[in-house]
């Protein structure tokens, strides 16, 4: 199979601090991992598209300097809220896929962020 | 990235045979079409791919006319854990390739 972790499953911060969020491929390895967000009720918005060994490409309209990505090693790419306030609270989803034609994308259990 | 139009929700019954249709007119050529269900406050879970004809796998089929503008996934005998949101994706095959959310449909299994 292919399997995606996410974790922490939850988080509560203050307002102004910063949240990150790891985002594992634990039984493959990913150049390509994609971050996103979903608001209740919602459908879920594409923020960026991570990229192993290089820059991180956002959507338009997420701040790059907010929403901090890095894709350090082929099994993890991280998300870091900088700065959290109140309406960057939401459940953030990370997906990758082993192989698009035979398995899809592979979405982590996602992170409620809460920022209080 | 093609754009997805799916009914907003949808009600059934258990046991019966739901189906679920995702019209993409600007499919591309090299587009799969795949779906996924998502339950509250978890990830989407893959469900179905296919790229032309019928896929058929243990939980689910996918009906893709011929010129592959619509597609329709079909739920057998649904149960009550089938309720959820159902997202009909659209992209292109290199692994590298995003996908761009729709609205998705929300199944409502009554018993």
């Amino acid at each position: 199979g292919a399997v995606v972790s996410q974790h922490p499953s939850w988080v509560i911060c203050k307002s102004g601090t910063s949240v990150k969020i790891e985002c594992r491929s634990l039984d493959f390895q990913a150049t390509t991992m994609f971050w996103y967000r979903q608001f209740p009720k919602q459908s879920l918005m594409l923020m960026a598209t991570s990229n192993e060994g290089s820059k991180a490409t956002y959507e338009q309209g997420v701040e790059k300097d907010k929403f901090l990505i890095n894709h350090a090693s082929l099994t993890l790419s991280t998300l870091t809220v900088t700065s959290a306030h109140p309406e960057d609270s939401s459940f953030y989803i990370c997906s990758a896929t082993r192989d698009r034609q035979t398995y899809g994308y592979t979405f982590g259990s996602g992170t409620r962020l809460t920022v209080v | 990235l093609a754009k997805t139009t799916q009914p907003i929700s949808m009600d059934s019954y258990e046991g019966q045979e739901v189906n679920i249709t995702c019209s993409h007119n600007n499919i591309a050529t090299n587009d799969y079409i795949t779906w996924y269900q998502q339950f509250p406050s978890q990830g989407p879970r893959f469900i179905i791919q296919g790229y032309k004809t019928k896929v058929t796998n243990e939980v689910a089929s996918l009906f893709i006319p011929a010129d592959r503008k619509s597609s329709t996934l079909s739920l057998p005998r649904v149960s009550l854990s089938d309720t959820a949101v159902y997202y009909c994706l659209v992209g292109d095959q290199t692994n590298a390739g995003k996908s761009t959310f729709g609205d998705g449909t929300t199944l409502t299994v009554k018993p």
